[in-house]
């Protein structure tokens, strides 16, 4: 069955800290993998984009890196504000119809003062 | 200002009322589509839409009915609500070139079926 799992399902950081946000997905075959960031009461909005080709994507403090072979992707922020704070979700495509896309449930970031 | 707007925002219904959640969208993109979210699970495909007059059912289409008429707007229906209906919805668009651009989200509507 095609999943996406994301990990942790929530984490605190202060203001100025990094962090990862990891997902592992079993979608076959695959096409492309993207994540959004969602704020409270919004709908998701892109940060990045990447074909199985591609391993690293970045957006401003926002990097997302991307294995094919070991079906794992992480999104790097640098340096967090609090306006990082929202929930990061996973989204993979298969090739086979990518408008049928899987979502993973998210990971819930809250960046303190 | 250009973009995807849903509404209402909020919307609080009976069950077995019938309730239409609306979506537009100022890019003529052609693909269009209804997820909902609820706790616990990813965002699912209710139905979505390639095209003026061409529609398609997606992950959990049962209970649901979509008309797409011109191009810009999405309407999805909730024919007789359920409990299970209560959730949050969010209408997307994108263009053709769906390697490049990502899909575009509206701001959802979050529906309490009572």
């Amino acid at each position: 069955k095609n999943q996406v799992e994301q990990s942790p399902q929530s984490l605190i950081i202060l203001e100025g800290k990094n962090c990862t946000l990891q997902c592992n997905y079993t979608v076959s075959p695959f096409s492309n993998l993207r994540w959004y960031k969602q704020d409270t009461g919004r709908g998701p909005v892109s940060l990045t984009i990447m074909t199985f080709s591609e391993n690293t994507k970045s957006n401003g403090r926002y990097t997302a890196t991307l294995d094919a072979d070991t079906k794992q992707s992480s999104l790097h922020i640098t340096a967090s504000q609090l306006s990082d704070s929202a929930s990061y979700i996973c989204v993979v495509s298969g090739r086979d119809n990518t408008d049928k896309l899987i979502f993973g449930t998210g990971t819930r970031l809250q960046v303190f003062p | 200002d250009a973009g995807i707007t849903q509404s209402p925002r909020y919307k609080i219904t009976e069950t077995g009322r019938q309730v239409t959640l609306m979506c537009h969208q100022t890019w003529s993109h052609s693909y269009m589509f209804w997820y909902r979210q609820d706790l616990g699970h990813g965002l699912r495909l209710i139905y979505y839409s390639a095209a003026a007059d061409i529609t398609d059912k997606g992950e959990v289409p049962d209970g649901y009915v979509v008309s797409r008429s011109k191009t810009e707007n999405f309407p999805l229906t909730l024919e007789s609500a359920t409990r299970s209906q209560t959730s949050v919805y969010f209408c997307a668009s994108r263009p053709l070139d769906r390697a490049t651009y990502g899909y575009t989200f509206g701001s959802g509507t979050r529906l309490t079926v009572v």
